[in-house]
């Protein structure tokens, strides 16, 4: 079983619409968590981190964490064609970051 | 502010040359890392660094060389090229182990 699973997609949704991204993982020792963006042909630029369970929220943008069923979420309320990018969560356990392999979004117009 | 920055962009080698990655970030972080990232592979681990002077290998270290003379500088060394490197490189850093990475824009590495 890996470490942290991500639905590779692609996932389209219409422009507007609420889109929920998600992530599992396996290991209980996780502590912290992170959400980053990428555009092609450019590096991971981080969108959330949180290290706690419950939701945190950033414009358009709610992470969500729940330790006991070990499942995060991104939500992106209001979505518009610039959010289409990969979207990439990551977790830190004893300073070691493992990162989901990503979800490729597509907002249509 | 920079944050971290690579050169060159993109590069084509042949077989069995060597070339440097570089990387430098101005965020004065501890921590700097290289990944390769493969389509549909997710980013893979090469080297990493805790600080001047010390380096570890990753997940998939074989084929690369890193050194850390300075906080701010973390070169990633091919010294055989070969076409299983073909790739894009990232250079990531962190203030500390437990912090969120920054990553620059990537190296796309073609082998020919």
């Amino acid at each position: 079983q890996k470490e942290v699973e991500q639905d590779p997609g692609p996932l389209s949704v219409p422009e507007g619409a609420i889109v929920s991204l998600n992530c599992t993982y396996s290991n209980s020792a996780f502590q912290y968590f992170m959400w980053y963006r990428q555009y092609s042909r450019k590096g991971p630029e981080l969108l959330m981190y949180t290290y706690s369970s419950g939701n945190k929220e950033d414009g358009r943008f709610t992470a969500q964490v729940d330790k006991s069923s070990k499942y995060i979420s991104l939500f992106i309320r209001d979505s518009q064609p610039s959010d289409s990018a990969t979207y990439l969560c990551a977790m830190i356990r004893d300073d070691k970051i493992i990162f989901g392999k990503g979800t490729r979004l597509h907002i249509l117009p | 502010n920079a944050g971290v920055t690579q050169t060159p962009k993109f590069r084509i080698l042949k077989i069995g040359q060597s070339m440097t990655l570089q990387c430098a970030q101005d965020m004065n972080h501890n921590y700097m890392y290289w990944y390769r990232q493969d389509p549909g592979m997710g980013l893979k681990l090469i080297y990493y660094s805790v600080g001047a002077g010390i380096t570890d290998k990753g997940e998939v270290p074989n084929g690369y060389n890193v050194s850390r003379s300075t906080t701010e500088d973390f070169p990633l060394r091919l010294e055989l090229a070969a076409p299983s490197q073909t790739s894009v490189y990232f250079c990531a850093s962190s203030y500390r182990g437990d912090q969120p990475q920054h990553f620059g824009d990537g190296t796309r590495l073609s082998i020919l």
